[in-house]
């Protein structure tokens, strides 16, 4: 079963506004992760979050992670044509291995 | 450093052959995992290895499947016989060391087609 379940299942935006994409889990965890899929590749990283953090930022990403209600949301500012893709929060809780929720395809209307 | 390599990128099939994914990870990576991406059941764990041993195969859907990792630098998934359900994109994963704050690196993906 699947730890991490996204929404929107798919979004559609035009070029400059933001997006916003939720995540939840269903255990305890001591971080989360944010990775991207552009069609046809494989999953590349964008950030983590430590259960011990609120909020992150990296450029035009900001992660938010509230544990009480095993939540999270990655957000993309300003967005661009480039950034359509698909979007997956993982978590590894003691298997050391992730487990990757079922992912936001993010369409960017240039 | 290249980066996680697999091969063959697409492979197709006919139900009943054997079918062999390749994956090279990244240099000093002590973790493989094999993952299986489709739209009905997304990303999939599959199995996984730390310093060439098979940690965890309860993803492995049935006896079918097999995977192996001779040395830190290689690994295979065999699938025998192969079924058109098992058409999937298949991919092959590393990281660093077994730490929860540690990134994955995947590879491209091998597009598995079972007709």
């Amino acid at each position: 079963s699947q730890q991490g379940e996204e929404d929107p299942q798919a979004l559609s935006i035009q070029e400059g506004e933001n997006a916003t994409m939720n995540c939840s889990y269903k255990t305890s965890i001591n971080n989360l992760q944010w990775y991207r899929q552009n069609s046809g590749r494989g999953l590349v990283h964008l950030i983590l979050i430590r259960s011990n953090e609120r909020e992150k930022h990296s450029g035009r990403l900001r992660v938010t992670l509230d544990t009480s209600k095993k939540s999270s949301s990655l957000l993309i500012t300003a967005s661009r044509a480039a950034d359509t893709a698909s979007y997956f929060c993982a978590t590894a809780t003691g298997r050391r291995a992730l487990t990757f929720g079922s992912g936001t395809r993010l369409q960017v209307q240039p | 450093d290249a980066g996680v390599i697999q091969s063959p990128r697409h492979e197709v099939t006919e139900m009943g052959q054997e079918v062999t994914l390749r994956c090279k990870p990244i240099s000093g990576h002590d973790y493989l995992f094999w993952y299986r991406q489709t739209m009905m059941r997304g990303l999939e764990l599959l199995i996984y290895f730390n310093n060439n041993v098979p940690i965890d195969d309860s993803g492995m859907p049935e006896d079918r499947f097999s995977a192996k990792m001779p040395n830190a630098s290689f690994s295979t998934l065999k699938i025998q016989p192969s079924e058109p359900r098992d058409s999937a994109v298949y991919f092959c994963a590393s990281r660093q060391s077994g730490r929860e704050d540690t990134e994955a690196f995947f590879g491209q993906g091998t597009r598995l087609t079972v007709v």
